[in-house]
């Protein structure tokens, strides 16, 4: 069975500082591994993926994730927080190898990422 | 905007009663999921449709039901509704075809249900 898990329900940074929110995650064989935002009263949005190739992953609004296979974790990082940066993130996972016809993504409880002015 | 609509956006409604939550996928999207949002257990997968056939459940309860139509249109019905059915309902959909799973999903907007 895929999970993931996201350990801080809570980050909070200083405006202009690096931020990173952590997840790891446990699955057969080699993960797709997937980041999204959730704004308040919004959907969720995608930012990156992971599927293979080079550990570091380039996404939306300057977020970039790095896979790290030994330690099964993927967390988010940006050099630079601003204001607007504050949601709520989710890391979800899926299993290639998982049986059948079963594409779903498993997620992580989320984190809310809170940028102080 | 992702594409994905979703219908009603907020709904209140009664102990007991039972309710229709809609979802239009994007253009050209086959697959459908749908999934469950409450505070107490996060995001939670409840199933996923592939042009109109059922290819998985998560942890849908006995009283909900789903179905996905053939012009791709999918209904998740919750019937029988409790308090602790009150959460935000998102579907989602994605192109992927029977072998490649490395596609992501893109959400509707949801719709909270609120049951009194």
């Amino acid at each position: 069975a895929q999970s993931v898990a996201q350990p801080e329900d809570q980050v909070n940074v200083a405006e202009g500082n690096p931020l990173t929110v952590k997840c790891t995650y446990s699955v057969s064989g080699n993960p797709y591994l997937f980041w999204y935002v959730q704004y308040p009263n919004r959907g969720l949005q995608f930012l990156l993926k992971y599927i293979t190739g080079d550990n570091l992953v380039k996404g939306s609004y300057g977020f970039e994730a790095e896979f790290n296979k030994s330690q099964t974790s993927f967390h988010l990082k940006k050099p630079s927080a601003l204001v607007s940066d504050s949601a709520l993130y989710f890391c979800a996972v899926r299993d290639p190898l998982s049986g059948g016809s079963n594409y779903k993504l498993t997620f992580g409880k989320g984190t809310l990422l809170t940028v102080n002015p | 905007d992702s594409g994905v609509t979703q219908t009603p956006k907020h709904l209140i409604t009664a102990t007991g009663q039972r309710v229709t939550l809609r979802c239009s996928p994007r253009s050209g999207d086959l697959s459908v999921y749908w999934y469950q949002q409450s505070l107490d257990q996060g995001l939670q997968f409840l199933i996923q449709y592939y042009n109109g056939e059922e290819r998985a459940k998560g942890n849908i309860l006995e009283r909900f039901s789903a179905q996905q139509f053939p012009d791709l249109h999918s209904e998740l019905n919750l019937s029988s509704l409790e308090l602790g059915d009150s959460a935000l309902y998102f579907c989602a959909s994605s192109t992927l075809e029977n072998r490649d799973r490395t596609g992501e999903l893109f959400f509707g907007e949801g719709s909270r249900l609120t049951v009194l």
